[in-house]
């Protein structure tokens, strides 16, 4: 049972590039979210999907997209990349309200640098 | 979401007992209380979760008041690997896990 997967670890873009973080969970979770840790802060919502085929914008989504075609797969794609976007990206799924399990599961974060 | 609101670091010894308190006044009825472990180049691990008065399981106890305005993170006997941040959040199974909101949590640093 893998959890949360996420890739690549690692990602080095030039500005203008654009790119795609991947996560994939093996939970069966309804939920997934994105996240950006800046240095020395907490985590900020990006986007969330409570199911495949929905979406939703978090705190800081601009400069984002997601999609969600299947319950495992939650792509992050950066349309332009910036050098404020230089962050460590983490997944996260969680099951549904109303499901016995509580807590949400977190990828081993993707650490994107743009120059 | 409620905002919450924990000290920015703690200092303590390998074997103590650590405490942690978050203040969390405007709580809503149907929020939960979370907290939340991160390591340096890891993802934020689940530690405990409670609703109110005594949570307890293999890593640590969760106290909550009667009021529900506050909560206490306790670690038992610390060691070295105890090293972390540690968040505290409410909401979840009211507002969804899907858009958890962290604080900048506490940093926690044991010395042998």
């Amino acid at each position: 049972n893998a959890g949360v997967t996420q890739t690549p670890k690692f990602q080095v873009l030039k500005t203008g590039q654009s790119m795609t973080l991947q996560c994939a969970q093996d939970m069966n979770h309804e939920y997934m979210s994105w996240y950006r840790q800046d240095p020395g802060m907490g985590l900020r919502l990006i986007h969330y999907s409570v199911g495949a085929g929905i979406t939703d914008q978090g705190e800081v989504p601009n400069g984002y997209n997601v999609s969600r075609s299947t319950t495992e797969d939650f792509p992050l794609r950066l349309l332009s990349a910036a050098p404020s976007q230089t962050s460590v990206y983490f997944c996260a799924s969680s099951p549904a309200q109303g499901s016995r399990d509580t807590e949400a599961f977190f990828g081993q974060g993707t650490r994107l640098t743009v120059v | 979401l409620a905002k919450t609101t924990q000290p920015i670091s703690m200092d303590s010894y390998e074997g103590q007992e650590v405490n942690i308190t978050c203040s969390h006044n405007n709580i809503a009825t149907n929020d939960y209380i979370t907290w939340y472990q991160q390591f340096p180049s890891q993802g934020p691990r689940f530690i405990i979760q409670g609703y109110k008065t005594k949570v307890t399981n293999e890593v640590a106890s969760l106290f909550i008041p009667a009021d529900r305005k506050s909560s206490t993170l306790s670690l038992p006997r610390v060691s070295l690997s105890d090293t972390a941040v540690y968040y505290c959040l409410v909401g979840g199974r009211n507002t969804g896990f899907q858009k958890l909101v962290f604080g900048t949590g506490t940093r926690l640093l044991v010395s042998p």
